[in-house]
């Protein structure tokens, strides 16, 4: 069964920058997700973009997907300290939902 | 958003010993529940996918009989971890949703087995 696949695995950046995470993957999706995790903490649930979606935006993040590429995007602008976390994309197909390895964020103050 | 628990969030228990694991959604009526465990520093790994009111499907090499997993009612599953060994310790993480396409995490139970 496949996963996303994150890239790139840990990103260090300083506060007031931005923070490009990606997603690929190799089969058909209905929808794809991204979630964030503080450290010791449960996921949270960040934004969803259906398969026939494009673009989508929430507050300071944005996030794309190309279908034909196989592959999203999440964009943070403008990023804060308490972005800190780890950041994975999830594959849903039909009930089915599937995590990457993540995307490991450091936001410096 | 909607909110799910999860209890214990977090368990030490010794080798050989069973823990359960409860997961609820508290305000919304979840028709799938789903049950994963997350290694450290990796991505997380579904374990079984439960409805309501009928058994849990499990992913392929995990164990049902040491994963038990019942999904009683419409806000409540729980796993339970038979005969812990200190391999089982791990991070686990139920998700539940309601005929969407969205799944709203609990926090997670850390299980320690020593």
């Amino acid at each position: 069964s496949q996963q996303g696949e994150e890239d790139p695995q840990a990103l260090s950046i300083q506060e007031g920058e931005n923070a490009t995470m990606n997603c690929s993957y190799k089969t058909s999706i209905n929808n794809l997700q991204w979630y964030r995790q503080n450290s010791g903490r449960g996921l949270v649930h960040l934004i969803l973009i259906r398969s026939n979606e494009r673009e989508k935006h929430s507050g300071r993040l944005r996030v794309t997907l190309d279908t034909s590429k196989k592959s999203s995007s999440l964009l943070i602008t403008a990023s804060r300290a308490a972005d800190t976390a780890s950041y994975f994309c999830a594959l849903y197909n039909n009930n089915d939902m599937r995590f990457g390895a993540g995307t490991r964020l450091t936001v410096k103050p | 958003g909607a909110v799910v628990s999860q209890h214990p969030s977090w368990v030490i228990c010794k080798s050989g010993t069973s823990v359960k694991i409860e997961c609820r959604s508290l305000d919304f009526q979840a028709t799938t529940m789903f049950w994963y465990r997350q290694f450290p520093k990796q991505s997380l790994m579904l374990m079984a996918t439960s409805n309501e009111g009928s058994k849990a499907t499990y992913e392929q090499g995990v164990e049902k009989d040491k994963f038990l997993i019942n999904h009683a009612s419409l806000t409540l599953s729980t796993l339970t971890v038979t005969s812990a060994h200190p391999e089982d310790s791990s991070f686990y993480i139920c998700s539940a949703s309601w005929r969407t396409d969205t799944q709203y995490f609990g926090p997670g139970t850390r299980l320690t087995v020593l």
